[in-house]
């Protein structure tokens, strides 16, 4: 079971690029990586996924080394609304537990 | 149009009263979930579902019993509220055949006991 380690807290400021770091040392063969955000008083809203390398989207990216036991989600030029809890996950069986962790509290500053 | 719907918003109630979340998703997913979010925000997992059939239940007390009626619908609920049950429940649907199953979640039930 891939446990997985991140910041607890950062600050930021509009317009900058954000890099939160996750660890999961134990990650499995396969095992894909996750990241969701949630906004206060919302539930948790899917960001990205990936399994090695270089992933993008129209939010964020997502950068995994060879060894997948460290993952990076990358920002572009944050505005306040991407203030928020940003989590990642590992989930690959179908049979395993899905654990969300206390996420990094993302502060965006003007 | 919504994805993952909840209901109600918000549940205000006493101690040792029954009662029970609703969740509907039409994204024609085959697995649900509930979660808790407690005070601290902590997120857990409490129960997941694989077309009507329970796959995860995690350590939680049995005065929590998930129904589910059809793959698209999975409703909590709760007998002899106690204090420590008030926290933000989510619920939340993935396709399970997908690896690293994405999950889309509702908007929360806020459960308050008094």
């Amino acid at each position: 079971l891939a446990k997985t380690t991140q910041p607890i807290s950062m600050d930021s400021y509009e317009g900058q690029e954000v890099n939160i770091t996750c660890s999961h040392n134990n990650i499995a063969t396969n095992d894909y990586i996750t990241w969701y955000q949630q906004f206060p008083s919302q539930g948790p809203r899917f960001i990205i996924q990936g399994y090695k390398t270089k992933v993008t989207n129209e939010v964020a990216s997502l950068f995994i080394p060879a060894d997948r036991k460290s993952s990076t989600l990358s920002l572009p030029r944050v505005s306040l609304s991407d203030t928020a809890v940003y989590y990642c996950l590992v989930v690959g069986n179908r049979d395993d537990k899905i654990i969300f962790g206390k996420g990094t509290r993302l502060h965006i500053l003007p | 149009d919504t994805a993952v719907s909840q209901t109600p918003k918000y549940l205000v109630t006493q101690m040792g009263n029954d009662k029970s979340i609703k969740c509907e998703q039409n994204l024609g997913h085959d697995t649900m979930y509930w979660y808790k979010q407690d005070s601290k925000k902590f997120l857990k997992i409490m129960f997941s579902y694989n077309n009507k059939e329970l796959i995860i239940n995690e350590t939680v007390p049995n005065r929590f019993s998930p129904k589910s009626p059809d793959k698209a619908h999975l409703n909590l609920h709760i007998n002899s509220l106690e204090l420590g049950d008030s926290a933000v429940y989510f619920c939340a649907s993935s396709q399970f055949d997908r690896v690293g199953y994405e999950q889309y979640f509702g908007p929360g039930t806020r459960l308050t006991v008094t």
